[in-house]
């Protein structure tokens, strides 16, 4: 299958500080990539859905300014988290899909394991 | 409200034993049914993917089942493995929401020696 690569696999930052993950499709052009958050022993949460060159679409409840995307080309999404919490800490995903009918394959990143001191 | 609800939440076997793992869905009317493995601290892992006219697919020792009259799926697993060991998640993909994927909660299997 499709490889979805994401950096870096963990993270741990100070409380305030902004971080970045990013998200790559690396031999496929993903025209939509998704964001989720995982909390211990749950299921993935949608944060929000980007299409390549447009703003992200965010779930209700998520907060656009403080988990800024950008997904300039069709092979890269970036997640910031900004002025970071320890409420913020989690187990970060995304996943990439080169779009087309509604039965396209959604290939995942390993994700990323943020944690906010 | 859970769409998809999958169970057991957990589940313990001997290596060698078979398991079926059970997904029951809400979501309608909807594209397609997906099961992924998910190890600890990785992303998931997609097994197989059925639309609402499959019954059933396989993937080495991975089979699902879908009826999408009662809106169940399984997903059986054949001589397990140590490596087995993982949560498995069912996603049910919304056709009225702009395919979004419902995802279940996952049942954690942990396949001892």
């Amino acid at each position: 299958g499709a490889v979805v690569s994401q950096h870096p696999s963990w993270v741990i930052c100070k409380s305030g500080t902004s971080k970045g993950i990013e998200c790559r499709s690396l031999d496929f052009q993903a025209t939509t990539m998704f964001w989720y958050r995982q909390f211990p022993k749950q299921s993935l949460m949608l944060m929000a859905t980007s299409n390549e060159g447009s703003k992200a679409t965010y779930e209700q409840g998520v907060e656009k300014d403080k988990f800024l995307i950008n997904h300039a080309s069709l092979t890269l999404s970036t997640l910031t988290v900004t002025s970071a919490h320890p409420e913020d800490s989690s187990f970060y995903i995304c996943s990439a899909s080169s779009g087309g009918p509604a039965n396209t394959e959604a290939f995942f990143g390993q994700g990323t394991r943020l944690t906010v001191v | 409200k859970n769409q998809v609800e999958q169970s057991p939440q957990s589940l313990i076997i001997l290596e060698g034993k078979n398991c079926t793992l059970q997904c029951n869905y809400t979501v309608s009317p909807f594209s397609n049914l997906r099961w992924y493995k998910q190890d600890t601290g990785r992303g998931p892992v997609s097994l197989t993917i059925m639309t609402f006219s499959e019954n059933t697919k396989s993937n080495g020792r991975y089979t699902a089942t879908l009826d999408a009259d009662t809106k169940q799926s399984s997903l059986h697993i054949t001589a397990s493995q140590l490596s087995d060991s993982a949560s498995y998640i069912c996603v049910v993909s919304d056709a009225q929401s702009s395919y979004k994927l419902i995802f279940g909660s996952g049942t954690r299997l942990l396949v001892r020696p």
